[in-house]
């Protein structure tokens, strides 16, 4: 059964630190690895995708690298902001339409 | 551009008590899921629909049925609610093609506070 953790469950950090998040999973034989944020009595936000092909995809600020070997994922959040406080939840897709989610890492960012 | 549209967002229920939970998408996905979110345990999913006309289970299935009504809309049904089935529901959907690189974005709703006694 596919096991992913997220460590370290919490993370505060000042305004302006990069932040690194990390996602790893047991089973390699994943088609797609996802972030995710999530706020405070909200649902889920998707941040971004990448196909098991792929080692990275970027958006912005964010980055988010992959080595399916090692069976790891890295989310990088530049120069932080205090809008980035959230939850972030990594989730790898290991068979047609069941993603495994990890319990998340809360991130808070300090002015 | 609203989404995915969850209601009740919030429900108190006696065990025993019956109640569905609706979502709706309009952005023509032909993917939906529930799912329930604990504490310290991630998501887990509970049923999916890969298109229209098919619901098939997901990991914690038992206790609820589901029904795929039309393109748009997935409804989750607690039969006879019981304490364990606390948790916050999320509906979510998603263009999803198997061979089809970049598909399976997930896109959820605001989610369902649901409390058994």
């Amino acid at each position: 059964k596919q096991e992913v953790t997220q460590i370290p469950a919490a993370l505060s950090v000042p305004e302006g630190e990069n932040l690194v998040l990390n996602c790893s999973f047991t089973d390699s034989a994943i088609y797609n690895l996802q972030w995710f944020r999530q706020d405070p009595g909200k649902g889920l936000t998707s941040l971004l995708l990448i196909q098991s092909s792929q080692r990275e995809q970027t958006s912005g600020r964010l980055n988010a690298s992959l080595d399916k070997s090692s069976g790891r994922s890295t989310l990088y959040i530049a120069a932080s902001q205090p809008g980035d406080s959230a939850t972030y939840l990594c989730a790898v897709e290991e068979s047609d339409y069941k993603l495994s989610f990890g319990a998340g890492t809360t991130v808070t960012v300090r002015a | 551009n609203a989404g995915v549209t969850q209601t009740p967002k919030f429900q108190v229920l006696k065990t025993g008590q019956s109640m569905t939970l609706q979502c709706a998408q309009d952005m023509n996905h032909n993917s939906m899921y529930w799912y329930r979110q604990d504490p310290g345990m991630g998501l887990r999913l509970i049923y999916y629909s890969a298109s229209e006309g098919t619901t098939d289970k997901g990991e914690v299935p038992n206790g609820y049925n589901v029904s795929r009504l039309n393109k748009r809309e997935f409804s989750l049904r607690l039969e006879s609610a019981a304490p364990s089935q606390t948790s916050v529901y999320f509906c979510a959907s998603s263009v999803y093609y198997r061979d089809v690189a970049n598909t399976g974005e997930l896109f959820f709703g605001e989610g369902s506070r649901l409390t058994v006694l």
